[in-house]
Protein backbone atom coordinates (compact mmCIF):
# COMPACT_ATOMS: atom_id res chain seq x y z
CA UNK A 1 0.00 0.00 0.00
CA UNK A 2 1.01 3.95 -0.89
CA UNK A 3 0.87 6.49 1.96
CA UNK A 4 1.63 10.10 1.73
CA UNK A 5 2.89 12.11 4.43
CA UNK A 6 2.36 16.25 3.79
CA UNK A 7 5.26 17.50 6.70
CA UNK A 8 3.33 20.80 7.22
CA UNK A 9 -0.27 21.36 8.48
CA UNK A 10 0.33 25.08 8.40
CA UNK A 11 2.45 27.36 6.18
CA UNK A 12 1.78 31.06 6.48
CA UNK A 13 3.85 33.21 4.62
CA UNK A 14 3.91 36.82 3.28
CA UNK A 15 2.22 37.93 -0.51
CA UNK A 16 5.38 37.96 -2.73
CA UNK A 17 7.11 35.71 -0.72
CA UNK A 18 8.25 32.78 -2.33
CA UNK A 19 6.62 29.34 -0.77
CA UNK A 20 7.21 24.99 -0.62
CA UNK A 21 4.97 22.70 0.78
CA UNK A 22 6.12 19.40 1.08
CA UNK A 23 5.19 16.11 0.30
CA UNK A 24 7.40 12.52 0.71
CA UNK A 25 5.65 9.15 -0.27
CA UNK A 26 6.30 5.62 -0.01
CA UNK A 27 4.57 3.27 -2.16
CA UNK A 28 6.52 -0.70 -3.13
CA UNK A 29 5.69 0.15 -6.64
CA UNK A 30 5.78 2.96 -9.09
CA UNK A 31 3.33 5.75 -8.86
CA UNK A 32 1.64 8.88 -9.95
CA UNK A 33 1.57 11.84 -8.42
CA UNK A 34 -0.73 14.52 -8.06
CA UNK A 35 -0.73 18.07 -5.99
CA UNK A 36 -4.76 19.77 -5.28
CA UNK A 37 -6.43 22.74 -4.34
CA UNK A 38 -9.13 23.31 -2.22
CA UNK A 39 -10.59 26.75 -1.74
CA UNK A 40 -12.49 27.65 1.11
CA UNK A 41 -16.58 25.88 1.02
CA UNK A 42 -15.19 24.48 -2.41
CA UNK A 43 -14.59 21.08 -3.83
CA UNK A 44 -10.58 19.48 -4.91
CA UNK A 45 -9.34 21.11 -8.25
CA UNK A 46 -6.07 19.91 -9.87
CA UNK A 47 -2.82 21.85 -9.31
CA UNK A 48 -0.55 19.31 -11.73
CA UNK A 49 0.67 15.92 -11.62
CA UNK A 50 3.47 13.94 -12.13
CA UNK A 51 3.29 10.87 -14.86
CA UNK A 52 6.43 10.33 -16.17
CA UNK A 53 9.43 12.11 -17.91
CA UNK A 54 10.86 15.29 -16.78
CA UNK A 55 11.00 15.44 -12.84
CA UNK A 56 9.83 19.24 -13.05
CA UNK A 57 6.41 19.66 -13.58
CA UNK A 58 4.58 22.94 -14.37
CA UNK A 59 0.83 23.86 -13.35
CA UNK A 60 -1.75 26.43 -12.92
CA UNK A 61 -1.51 29.52 -11.40
CA UNK A 62 2.16 29.55 -11.23
CA UNK A 63 3.13 26.72 -9.15
CA UNK A 64 5.32 24.18 -9.85
CA UNK A 65 6.77 20.59 -8.63
CA UNK A 66 9.57 18.17 -8.13
CA UNK A 67 9.82 14.95 -8.42
CA UNK A 68 12.80 13.80 -6.27
CA UNK A 69 12.61 9.66 -6.52
CA UNK A 70 15.62 9.02 -4.63
CA UNK A 71 13.89 10.78 -1.63
CA UNK A 72 10.25 9.82 -2.78
CA UNK A 73 9.34 13.42 -2.40
CA UNK A 74 7.38 15.66 -4.19
CA UNK A 75 7.23 19.21 -3.05
CA UNK A 76 5.07 22.06 -4.32
CA UNK A 77 6.83 25.84 -5.04
CA UNK A 78 5.72 28.84 -5.93
CA UNK A 79 8.24 31.86 -6.47
CA UNK A 80 5.62 34.56 -5.56
CA UNK A 81 2.21 33.76 -3.78
CA UNK A 82 -1.27 36.28 -3.98
CA UNK A 83 -3.07 36.39 -1.10
CA UNK A 84 -6.03 34.51 -3.81
CA UNK A 85 -3.40 30.90 -3.39
CA UNK A 86 -5.15 31.36 0.38
CA UNK A 87 -5.91 27.76 0.01
CA UNK A 88 -5.26 24.16 1.56
CA UNK A 89 -3.26 21.91 -0.68
CA UNK A 90 -3.48 18.15 -1.26
CA UNK A 91 -0.72 15.83 -2.44
CA UNK A 92 -1.71 12.17 -3.45
CA UNK A 93 -0.56 9.35 -5.45
CA UNK A 94 -2.45 6.55 -7.49
CA UNK A 95 -0.77 3.09 -8.88
CA UNK A 96 -1.75 2.06 -12.24
CA UNK A 97 -2.79 -1.37 -11.64
CA UNK A 98 -5.98 -2.51 -9.33
CA UNK A 99 -8.01 0.07 -7.39
CA UNK A 100 -7.24 3.67 -9.28
CA UNK A 101 -8.64 5.85 -6.09
CA UNK A 102 -5.94 8.38 -5.26
CA UNK A 103 -4.34 8.10 -1.73
CA UNK A 104 -4.18 11.97 -0.05
CA UNK A 105 -1.71 13.14 2.33
CA UNK A 106 -3.43 14.81 5.42
CA UNK A 107 -3.00 18.47 3.85
CA UNK A 108 -1.12 21.75 4.33
CA UNK A 109 -3.08 24.88 4.58
CA UNK A 110 -1.35 27.82 3.20
CA UNK A 111 -2.46 31.02 4.59
CA UNK A 112 -0.98 34.44 2.61
CA UNK A 113 -0.52 37.33 4.81
CA UNK A 114 -0.34 40.85 3.32
CA UNK B 1 -15.86 22.73 -15.12
CA UNK B 2 -16.93 19.05 -15.32
CA UNK B 3 -20.27 17.90 -14.48
CA UNK B 4 -20.15 16.52 -11.13
CA UNK B 5 -23.40 17.35 -8.86
CA UNK B 6 -23.85 16.61 -5.14
CA UNK B 7 -27.42 16.25 -3.03
CA UNK B 8 -28.01 17.42 -0.33
CA UNK B 9 -25.63 19.91 -0.08
CA UNK B 10 -25.86 19.98 3.61
CA UNK B 11 -28.24 17.61 6.17
CA UNK B 12 -28.61 17.52 9.86
CA UNK B 13 -29.95 14.26 10.89
CA UNK B 14 -30.39 11.97 14.05
CA UNK B 15 -27.69 8.94 14.94
CA UNK B 16 -29.80 5.54 14.12
CA UNK B 17 -31.43 6.69 11.05
CA UNK B 18 -30.56 5.76 7.56
CA UNK B 19 -29.25 8.36 5.03
CA UNK B 20 -28.87 8.53 1.38
CA UNK B 21 -26.09 10.83 -0.38
CA UNK B 22 -26.37 11.59 -4.55
CA UNK B 23 -23.58 11.96 -6.68
CA UNK B 24 -24.63 12.71 -10.56
CA UNK B 25 -21.99 13.56 -13.51
CA UNK B 26 -23.00 14.47 -16.99
CA UNK B 27 -19.65 13.48 -18.15
CA UNK B 28 -19.71 9.67 -18.90
CA UNK B 29 -16.84 8.81 -17.10
CA UNK B 30 -16.62 5.08 -15.86
CA UNK B 31 -14.87 5.48 -12.22
CA UNK B 32 -16.35 7.29 -10.00
CA UNK B 33 -15.46 7.58 -6.10
CA UNK B 34 -16.91 8.38 -2.97
CA UNK B 35 -14.31 10.38 -0.21
CA UNK B 36 -14.87 11.94 3.00
CA UNK B 37 -13.25 14.68 4.37
CA UNK B 38 -12.06 14.93 8.18
CA UNK B 39 -9.65 17.72 9.68
CA UNK B 40 -6.03 15.76 10.24
CA UNK B 41 -6.72 13.20 8.00
CA UNK B 42 -7.25 14.64 4.67
CA UNK B 43 -9.43 12.71 2.17
CA UNK B 44 -10.25 8.81 2.17
CA UNK B 45 -11.44 6.86 -0.11
CA UNK B 46 -14.70 5.07 1.45
CA UNK B 47 -16.28 3.26 -1.92
CA UNK B 48 -15.54 3.41 -6.19
CA UNK B 49 -17.00 1.74 -9.05
CA UNK B 50 -15.34 0.77 -11.85
CA UNK B 51 -18.88 0.86 -14.03
CA UNK B 52 -22.50 0.24 -13.67
CA UNK B 53 -22.82 -2.41 -10.79
CA UNK B 54 -19.24 -2.97 -10.49
CA UNK B 55 -18.01 -1.49 -6.73
CA UNK B 56 -15.24 -1.58 -4.41
CA UNK B 57 -14.54 -1.07 -0.73
CA UNK B 58 -12.06 1.43 -0.05
CA UNK B 59 -10.23 2.12 3.29
CA UNK B 60 -13.19 3.25 5.49
CA UNK B 61 -16.31 0.94 4.21
CA UNK B 62 -17.61 0.06 7.38
CA UNK B 63 -21.10 1.58 8.00
CA UNK B 64 -21.46 2.47 4.26
CA UNK B 65 -22.94 0.70 0.79
CA UNK B 66 -23.10 2.44 -2.41
CA UNK B 67 -25.09 1.74 -5.68
CA UNK B 68 -24.38 2.49 -9.15
CA UNK B 69 -27.52 1.74 -11.26
CA UNK B 70 -26.82 3.86 -14.09
CA UNK B 71 -23.41 5.32 -15.62
CA UNK B 72 -24.10 8.85 -14.19
CA UNK B 73 -25.39 8.03 -10.59
CA UNK B 74 -23.32 6.29 -7.59
CA UNK B 75 -25.24 6.81 -4.19
CA UNK B 76 -23.58 6.31 -0.97
CA UNK B 77 -25.68 5.35 2.00
CA UNK B 78 -25.24 5.27 5.44
CA UNK B 79 -27.49 2.23 6.70
CA UNK B 80 -27.27 3.77 10.69
CA UNK B 81 -26.21 7.18 10.63
CA UNK B 82 -23.09 7.51 14.04
CA UNK B 83 -21.80 10.71 15.02
CA UNK B 84 -18.27 9.45 13.68
CA UNK B 85 -19.82 9.83 10.30
CA UNK B 86 -20.00 13.65 10.64
CA UNK B 87 -18.12 14.77 8.37
CA UNK B 88 -17.75 16.31 4.10
CA UNK B 89 -18.61 13.82 1.71
CA UNK B 90 -16.89 14.11 -1.85
CA UNK B 91 -17.86 12.59 -5.05
CA UNK B 92 -14.99 12.17 -7.58
CA UNK B 93 -15.03 10.68 -11.37
CA UNK B 94 -12.29 9.62 -14.15
CA UNK B 95 -12.43 8.34 -17.21
CA UNK B 96 -10.47 5.19 -16.94
CA UNK B 97 -6.95 4.92 -16.23
CA UNK B 98 -4.67 6.17 -13.30
CA UNK B 99 -2.87 9.25 -14.84
CA UNK B 100 -6.37 10.71 -15.38
CA UNK B 101 -7.18 13.74 -13.87
CA UNK B 102 -9.96 12.89 -10.85
CA UNK B 103 -12.40 15.96 -10.88
CA UNK B 104 -14.73 16.79 -7.75
CA UNK B 105 -18.00 17.75 -6.34
CA UNK B 106 -18.81 20.70 -4.31
CA UNK B 107 -19.12 18.07 -1.25
CA UNK B 108 -21.97 17.31 1.28
CA UNK B 109 -21.52 18.66 4.87
CA UNK B 110 -23.08 15.62 6.81
CA UNK B 111 -23.90 16.18 10.68
CA UNK B 112 -25.20 13.52 12.78
CA UNK B 113 -26.33 14.32 16.17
Amino acid sequence: AQSVTQLDSQVPVFEEAPVELRCNYSSSVSVYLFWYVQYPNQGLQLLLKYLSGSTLVKGINGFEAEFNKSQTSFHLRKPSVHISDTAEYFCAVTKDTGRRALTFGSGTRLQVQP
Amino acid sequence: DAGITQSPRHKVTETGTPVTLRCHQTENHRYMYWYRQDPGHGLRLIHYSYGVKDTDKGEVSDGYSVSRSKTEDFLLTLESATSSQTSVYFCAISPAVATDTQYFGPGTRLTVL
